[in-house]
């Protein structure tokens, strides 16, 4: 079945040692986007790939950076994680940006 | 910001009953998306209805689009305990920045 897949789906890490996620996906969408949600909240945007064009948002940490190798892998890396970077973090794919996306079940990253 | 708002942000019902819930928007829009979120998983995408549209039904689902009030609502009827989870409305802007704008949620809880 086409699907969208995340790797770990449980992450812990420690206080500033960097942390790669990834996404891969079968459904040969074009876009790909990152998000990161707390407890409780809506899903916040930190960045999204069209095709290789990478689309920052404004308020997304420095310490956030992703990279796109191929259309199906996609991989969220926290430099220096602190203990405010807990949180799922989920990935979606889309064949038209605006249209229809399809997550991932999430990571949920624990910081010590 | 451009988040839009979900009422209410929890709702109780009993199984069988119909739940209702709304979400208003501030910008105009290209299309308005609901999104279904068990606890702990990753987003399910319920139904898309486009800015021309006034309504859409999909099974149980119903949902209703008012450009005017920027508003959007989501009729779930004959609930079920399956149906608890949390709903969150998207929104993707007409002026074409490629990604959605996620709702603050409403967390549905049906009584067996």
């Amino acid at each position: 079945d086409a699907m969208v897949i995340q790797n770990p789906r449980y992450q812990v890490t420690q206080f500033g040692k960097p942390v790669t996620l990834s996404c891969s996906q079968t459904l040969n969408h074009n876009v790909m986007y990152w998000y990161q949600q707390k407890s409780s909240q809506a899903p916040k945007l930190l960045f999204h790939y069209y095709d290789k064009d990478f689309n920052n948002e404004a308020d997304t940490p420095d310490n956030f950076q992703s990279r796109r190798p191929n259309t199906s892998f996609c991989f969220l890396d926290i430099r220096s994680p602190g203990l405010g970077d807990a949180a799922m973090y989920l990935c979606a794919t889309s064949g038209t940006a605006g249209e229809t996306q399809y997550f991932g079940p999430g990571t949920r990253l624990l910081v010590l | 910001s451009q988040q839009g708002e979900e009422d209410p942000q929890a709702l109780s019902i009993q199984e069988g009953e119909n739940a209702t819930m709304n979400c208003s928007y501030k910008t105009s829009i290209n299309n308005l998306q609901w999104y279904r979120q068990n606890s702990g998983r990753g987003l399910v995408h319920l139904i898309l209805i486009r800015s021309n549209e006034r309504e859409k039904h999909s099974g149980r689902l119903r949902v209703t689009l008012d450009t005017s009030k920027k508003s959007s609502s989501l009729l779930i009827t004959a609930s079920r305990a399956a149906d608890t989870a949390s709903y969150f409305c998207a929104t993707e802007a007409n002026f074409g920045n490629e990604k959605l704008t996620f709702g603050t949620g409403t967390r549905l809880t049906i009584i067996p």
